[in-house]
Order: C-alpha cells, then structure tokens, then sequence
C-alpha cells in the first residue's frame, strides 16, 4: 500500500538556521498539508496546498515558513530562521482529488532546535 | 476559524470494557470529522471518520456519532484491548480545506 515518506526522520539545527524538511506525498494524491506536533500536544494545522498554491494556513505558518512543490513528487516545508519554539514532530499528509478529506500521514520529521 | 474540544484528556478502562471520547466543535461548517490513533513516536492513523450528511457510522468495535445539531461528535471503542491503548485525537475540517485536532484523549486499557 502506498505511503506518505518523510525526509529526514530527524533533524538537528543550531537557533536561526534554515531548515527545509521533505515529503513525498502518495502518487496519485492532489492535496497536501503539514502540521507540526510539539511533544506530548496535540497536531496543530500549518498549511494546506493544492494546485501549486496555498489553499490554507494557520495562524502558526507566519513569513518564516514557506512550502513548495518543486517538482512533481517533492513537497517541501522551509523554516528560514528557526526558533527554539519550532522543535516539533512535523508531519506532512496527502489526500486524494475526489475524496480530499481523507489524509494519510508520513512517519513525520523530529525537529530539535538548539 | 474552528476550535476543537476533546475530552476526557485521560481514559483508564479494564479490558472488554467499552471507552467513549467526546468531542465538540465551533463551525457550523466544518463537513469532515475523523478520529486518529497514535501510537507513542509514530504517525496519527485513522481508524474512523464521518462526514456531515452521516449520523453515525460503525467498523466492527468502532463506531462514531455525530449530532450536526449539537455541533459534537464521539467515538464509541467496544469490548477495549490492551493494543487500544495509544492517544486518540478528534478532527473537524471546515469548509476552507483546514483541519483542526482536538487535544487528544490517553486511552489505557488494563489486562
């Protein structure tokens, strides 16, 4: 069955650096999302896209983050100077055209900034 | 935009017991409602969900309820296991394509 991948599993930066976290969302999905998890919380909502645009975004994703589909199975999320606050799990999700509420999550990318 | 209330935080039941979590939401037009399992380190997996023109929708031990009215919706877990046990969280996607989680529900199922 196919599945939403995530790259890389973990990540480790140094305060103000940029981060880029990758997805692979299911083939054949036109939906996609990430949400970020800050440990022992609950899945908050970032951004949605669809189309090559943002379709949607929380009040969470301000101008330090950016996605982007840069081809045709890459899906990106951008922290361009990352905070201590932005250690999370982030999860990127896909869902399919005709049935856009049903998302799958990837295994999601541990980010720990210090 | 949405908020989601979920509740209880924690659930402690003895196994073959039933567990139900409830949920509340704030938009009338929130249309999509799925409940997700994780398990500790791992992704959210979606065990069931109900769309607005659905009632109440059951897979075997799994059933959920929605009340448009009321704007709440509850998952029902019958006859519990020990591999039951993981956080479970609520979910309303409004009309503008965003999904918001309620802050998840630590279910424990005692042997």
């Amino acid at each position: 069955e196919p599945e939403v991948t995530q790259t890389p599993s973990h990540q480790v930066t140094q305060m103000g650096q940029e981060v880029i976290l990758r997805c692979v969302p299911i083939s054949n999905h036109l939906y996609f999302y990430w949400y970020r998890q800050i440990l022992g919380q609950k899945v908050e909502f970032l951004v949605s896209f669809y189309n090559n645009e943002i379709s949607e975004k929380s009040e969470i994703f301000d101008d330090q983050f950016s996605v982007e589909r840069p081809d045709g199975s890459n899906f990106t999320l951008k922290i361009r100077s990352t905070k201590l606050e932005d250690s999370a799990m982030y999860f990127c999700a896909s869902s399919e055209p005709l049935r856009g509420e049903t998302q799958y999550f990837g295994p999601g990318t541990r980010l720990l900034v210090l | 935009g949405e908020n989601v209330e979920q509740h209880p935080s924690t659930l402690s039941v003895q196994e073959g017991d039933s567990a139900v979590i409830k949920c509340t939401y704030s938009d009338s037009a929130s249309n999509y409602f799925p409940w997700y399992k994780q398990e500790l380190g791992k992704r959210p997996q979606l065990i069931i969900d109900i769309r607005s023109n659905v009632g109440e929708k059951k897979d075997q031990r799994i059933a959920v309820t929605l009340n448009k009215t009321a704007k709440h919706f509850s998952l029902h877990i019958t006859e519990t296991q020990p591999e039951d046990s993981a956080v479970y969280f609520c979910a309303a996607r409004s009309g503008n394509n965003d999904m918001r989680f309620g802050a998840g529900t630590r279910l424990t199922v005692k042997p």
